[in-house]
């Protein structure tokens, strides 16, 4: 596709149950971020892969929280032990390289109950 | 830390109507300032991207200024139309290449 695709649109889990958030990113795009967003706020950030590593993960709010980019493009947000406060959108963005423009997927809407 | 700030958090004009949008921004040290426009229930579509060496940046009936110094940069919309009605987010990029977000201007254009 020719945008950044996030599967799946909704989720609704259990407190306590584990998560996977996938993100296709555009191709060719080594950037790619996490950002999580609360209702009536913006974005925040989580997690910035370049390429296949890494390069910020300061954002991620405590250890349930994990995201891998093993070949550098589709990207998987983890969460373990999923609490209520963790309901919220999480959204994924690529993009060519630093200081060029960021495209946004629809976002994974996340529903702990 | 990066704070970004949007005033105001909420705007109700009549169609046709000019209007401004404002995002101030803490740390002058910024590469870039981006606009996004956020439908209910949706992802970010990007508007404008201003580099830190350009003041401005238009895109049909947008025009955004950027005064990098005194950390301001408004997001100008005109002839306003009710499918304009949106929430705006700016958001600036500092060493790191991590996006700072504003919390938004949601924005009304009443037929």
């Amino acid at each position: 596709g020719a945008g950044v695709s996030q599967t799946p649109s909704n989720k609704v889990t259990e407190k306590g149950k584990y998560v996977e958030l996938r993100c296709d990113p555009i191709s060719g795009h080594t950037a790619l971020y996490w950002y999580r967003q609360s209702l009536g706020q913006g974005p925040e950030f989580l997690i910035y892969f370049q390429g296949t590593g890494a390069a910020d993960d300061s954002g991620l709010p405590n250890d349930r929280f994990f995201a891998v980019r093993p070949e550098g493009s589709v990207s998987t947000l983890k969460i373990q032990r999923t609490e209520r406060g963790d309901s919220a959108v999480y959204l994924c963005a690529s993009r060519v390289d630093m200081n060029t423009e960021a495209f946004f997927g629809q976002g994974t809407r996340l529903t702990v109950v | 830390k990066q704070e970004v700030t949007q005033i105001p958090a909420a705007l109700s004009v009549p169609e046709g109507e000019n209007l401004v949008l404002n995002c101030s921004f803490t740390d002058s040290a910024i590469y870039n300032l981006q606009w996004f426009r956020q439908d209910p229930g949706k992802g970010l579509t990007s508007l404008l991207l201003i580099q830190s060496s350009q003041r401005e940046q238009t895109s049909g009936r947008l025009n955004a200024s950027l005064d990098k110094s005194s950390g301001r940069s408004t997001l100008y919309i005109a002839a306003s139309q009710p499918g304009d009605s949106a929430t705006y987010l700016c958001a600036v990029e500092t060493s790191g290449s991590r996006l700072t977000f504003g919390e938004g201007t949601q924005l009304t254009v009443n037929p």
